[in-house]
């Protein structure tokens, strides 16, 4: 597969539970960025991902909320203590690492909090 | 702050018939930008992108967008609509020379095509 993969592809949790989601993105891309897409509110920023440099998290929209990428390559994003405000789709997207170079997104991960 | 906003929400549009999404920015610099395009069901798709020279530049499915720096404004258009275009339109904007910084993208644009 060329593309970037994210599993699972839909989620049910319980209030208060934590969640794992999981990116795979394209073999080589050095980049690697997660959005939130909320009805009515876009696509949301929370985490990028470039080489080995420190991640940007100034999108994470609390503490619940963290990243890891492992190796370079997978990323996974973790909520604790899930609340019903975080149901959306998780979406991530990787790319070359310059800002000219266009994102490559997955379908996404649908986190329905209940 | 940076900031992108796409006015309408939803636009009905009958097939046949000529289409522009309307997109505005706030950057602090030159700007890289682009439209993706996610249909039901699927993951978003880049349409187009500007980052220099000819403002008006052509992407994929016959779609178009001019770039106009007075206005800060890139709009998308397609002369003739086809019903497969029904999908959700996003505006993004990003920096010119910062190496891989992430997009900020618009709330979108539902597009309905009616026959």
């Amino acid at each position: 597969g060329a593309g970037v993969s994210q599993s699972p592809s839909n989620k049910v949790t319980e209030k208060g539970k934590d969640v794992e989601l999981r990116c795979d993105p394209i073999s080589g891309h050095t980049a690697l960025y997660w959005y939130r897409q909320s009805l009515g509110q876009g696509l949301e920023f929370l985490i990028y991902f470039q080489g080995n440099s420190a991640p940007d998290k100034s999108g994470l929209p609390s503490d619940r909320f963290s990243a890891e990428r492992t190796g370079g390559s997978v990323s996974t994003l973790t909520i604790q203590r899930t609340q019903q405000e975080d149901s959306a789709v998780y979406l991530c997207a990787s790319n070359g690492g310059q800002g000219m170079s266009p994102l490559h997104f997955g379908n996404g991960t649908r986190l329905t909090v209940t | 702050a940076q900031s992108v906003t796409q006015p309408d929400i939803h636009i009905t549009v009958s097939e046949g018939a000529s289409l522009e999404l309307r997109c505005n920015y706030s950057y602090g610099a030159t700007p890289y930008l682009f439209w993706y395009v996610q249909s039901p069901g699927q993951g978003l798709q880049l349409l187009l992108k500007y980052f220099s020279g000819d403002t008006l530049v052509q992407g994929i499915k016959g779609f178009e967008a001019e770039f106009k720096r007075s206005q800060s404004s890139f709009n998308l258009r397609k002369p003739s609509v086809h019903w497969s275009d029904a999908a959700e339109y996003f505006c993004a904007v990003g920096p010119h020379n910062q190496a891989g910084t992430a997009l900020i993208f618009g709330k979108g644009t539902t597009l309905s095509v009616s026959s």
